[in-house]
């Protein structure tokens, strides 16, 4: 079974420049998390997705953040226009259901770098 | 707000070595809690989902118990192997509903040949 997909990998940009991860989920994974991790944090959860509905985005710094996940499948997360204060590594996740026992699957990351 | 502690936040260790570290949480409304480990650039890897007090669980070298009451979960290797050098995070859901994990910080363990 293929894991989480997340591309690019990496990812250096100048500050106020615009930036898009993109996100594959495990198959038939119906919720899709995006969490940032800051160095020395722990990830910390930035929208969640059941479908193609959002389920929590109260963290989501909204003037400059945004996602999407159209036909509930793939997921997009943008930073628009980014500060220096997002270098992070963005992890996206996927579980099958919404239980809080329910294991949720990541990706590999990206790590993103703002100069 | 959810608060999730881990102790030590880093620990270097001899191959060989057995060691632990610690989860603490709020004990009031426990639901669930998740371990994970996440090496350099991979993906964080699921390890174990704990639920109920006093739950044991084993997974090769690695094992952790739970203790919902006084709010703490414990993690162990046993016979530590450079291969186990990574950061161990703990993370809980919500004490009411939903499924969006708040973390700890982690603990990096580094094994040394």
């Amino acid at each position: 079974e293929a894991g989480v997909a997340q591309s690019p990998r990496y990812k250096i940009i100048e500050k106020r420049q615009s930036v898009a991860f993109w996100c594959n989920p495990i198959s038939g994974h119906a919720t899709l998390y995006w969490y940032q991790q800051i160095l020395g944090q722990g990830p910390k959860l930035l929208i969640q997705f059941q479908n193609n509905g959002v389920v929590d985005d109260s963290q989501l710094p909204k003037d400059r953040f945004s996602a999407e996940r159209l036909k509930g499948v793939d997921s997009t997360l943008k930073i628009q226009p980014a500060k220096l204060e997002d270098s992070a590594v963005y992890l996206c996740a996927s579980s099958s259901l919404t239980s809080g026992s329910d294991t949720q699957y990541f990706g590999p990351g990206t790590r993103l770098t703002v100069l | 707000i959810l608060n999730v502690e881990q102790s030590p936040q880093s620990l270097h260790v001899q191959e060989g070595d057995s060691t632990n570290f610690t989860c603490s949480f709020p004990s009031s409304n426990f639901y669930a809690l998740h371990w994970y480990r996440w090496e350099t650039a991979k993906s964080p890897e699921a390890l174990f989902v704990m639920t109920l007090n006093g739950d044991e669980k084993k997974k090769g070298r690695i094992s952790a118990t739970l203790n919902t009451k006084e709010g703490y979960s414990y993690l162990y290797i046993k016979g530590s192997q450079p291969e186990d050098s990574a950061t161990y995070l703990c993370a809980l859901p919500p004490e009411t509903s939903g499924s969006r994990l708040t973390f700890g910080e982690g603990t990096q363990l580094t094994v040394n040949p």
